[in-house]
């Protein structure tokens, strides 16, 4: 059984557009993120929520906006898609601040 | 200055040899430390995870810890072809701004070379 799970695996739009990632964990985490890597392999944090609520905000531009319906689903809305937006964005979950597991990762391609 | 910094490498070894991976950090808040291993078009998995001082050992991998000089240090011994991959050090804590996700380093780049 998968544990973390992201769809789309691969997304390739064109700028302008507005695109969703989903994200699902059947782990009963309370705590769940989406990070951005970059072409150098670096993890930077976006947001993570705790129960549905957001805890943690980093400088994102206001074209992504997290949801979290639930305590298992976190997803990623990003509006004019731009070609510096290309990146390879995971979700991972936790307890409190406990390891975080992470998803397989969607890449996205902005042409 | 970054607040975890890692040499991206890439770093060849031959197969079998011990292989050294290290980051330092700046933060001293940091209070437990964690390498992942990300192989190529996967997402990240856990290897080690230790609070405290000291080292910790699970099969072929030994994880140190040294907060006096803000230094942490991956050893994999008998190093396989299948260790290959991208290892990132990751830290966390209770920052003043409250809890905080990880901190993650740039990766290092390993290849083991049969």
């Amino acid at each position: 059984d998968t544990a973390v799970s992201q769809t789309p695996k691969y997304l390739v739009t064109q700028m302008g557009n507005d695109k969703s990632i989903k994200c699902e964990q059947n782990l009963g985490h309370d705590t769940m993120y989406w990070y951005k890597q970059d072409s150098k392999k670096f993890l930077k944090i976006m947001f993570s929520y705790n129960n549905k609520e957001l805890i943690i905000n980093e400088t994102v531009p206001n074209r992504f906006s997290p949801k979290s319906p639930d305590k298992a689903h976190l997803n990623l809305h990003i509006n004019s898609l731009e070609l510096g937006d290309s990146a390879v964005y995971f979700c991972a979950s936790s307890q409190g601040t406990d390891t975080q597991y992470f998803g397989p990762g969607t890449r996205l391609t902005v042409l | 200055q970054k607040e975890v910094e890692q040499d991206p490498g890439p770093l060849s070894v031959p197969e079998g040899a011990i292989v050294s991976l290290n980051c330092t950090y700046s933060n001293s808040a940091f209070q437990y430390f964690m390498w992942y291993r990300q192989y190529s078009r996967k997402g990240p998995e856990l290897l080690m995870y230790t609070y405290s001082s000291g080292n910790k050992e699970d099969g072929r991998f030994t994880a140190q810890v040294d907060k006096s000089s803000k230094y942490i240090s991956l050893f994999i011994r008998d190093s396989q072809p299948s260790d290959s991959a991208t290892y990132l050090c990751a830290m966390g804590g209770f920052m003043d701004t409250g809890r905080r996700a990880l901190t993650f380093g740039s990766g290092t780049r390993l290849q083991v070379q049969p």
